[in-house]
């Protein structure tokens, strides 16, 4: 089974830091994306970053990028610059290749501060 | 290009009625899926259908049930409503199976009480 871990629950940070958010998982598939969504208060799930496991390269959009450690099966999401938009859940979810069933992990509740 | 529509965005019903959630999908996209979210649960998959066939079901009752139009539109039904029911019903598409593509895009979700 595929499990995602998300042992933060509540982070803040000021406005203009970096904030990291951290998530493990465990699959025992070697095909498989893993993704960071972002839920404002709004509700509406929103993509954040993509990540595919077979890239070494880590991915990276705009003030976001992630931290792929394969091997330990860490990937954590760094947010830099923060801006008070970004206050938010944060999902990390995962994915088999070819499967349709989306893995998320509790969440990170973040709050920028002004 | 209109995003994921869903209907009604708040209901709320009483013990043992039955509810209808709908859902459109971005024009051009096969696959939904639908997830049940609870504070205590966290998000939860439910299934996902693809070309009008249920392709995979989470872990939940048989009261928990879906389709899907030959337009792509889907609806899921709960029957004989428990309180535990009480949840955000978010419903997702995909051009193509979502490990393919490996991207989903949600709707906002309809907020379904039960009292």
């Amino acid at each position: 089974a595929q499990t995602v871990t998300q042992s933060q629950p509540e982070m803040s940070v000021q406005e203009a830091e970096t904030v990291t958010l951290s998530c493990t998982y465990d699959t025992s598939e070697s095909n498989y994306y893993l993704f960071w969504y972002k839920q404002p208060p709004s509700r509406q799930m929103i993509l954040v970053i993509r990540q595919e496991a077979y890239k070494q390269q880590n991915a990276t959009e705009n003030r976001f990028s992630v931290n792929f450690q394969k091997a330990a099966k860490s990937f954590s999401l760094k947010i830099s610059d923060s801006q008070l938009g970004d206050t938010a859940m944060y999902f990390c979810a995962l994915i088999q290749g070819g499967s349709e069933k989306l893995v998320f992990g509790k969440g990170t509740k973040l709050t920028v501060n002004p | 290009k209109a995003g994921v529509t869903q209907t009604p965005r708040y209901l709320i019903k009483t013990r043992g009625q039955q509810v209808t959630l709908s859902c459109s999908p971005i024009s051009g996209h096969r696959s939904v899926s639908w997830y049940q979210q609870t504070p205590g649960q966290g998000l939860q998959f439910l299934f996902e259908y693809f070309s009008e066939t249920q392709r995979n079901k989470g872990n939940f009752p048989g009261r928990f049930s879906g389709r899907q139009f030959s337009n792509s539109r889907s609806e899921m039904n709960v029957s004989t409503l428990e309180l535990g029911d009480s949840a955000l019903y978010l419903c997702a598409s995909s051009s193509e199976t979502p490990g393919v593509t490996g991207e989903l895009f949600f709707g906002e979700g309809s907020r379904l009480t039960v009292l």
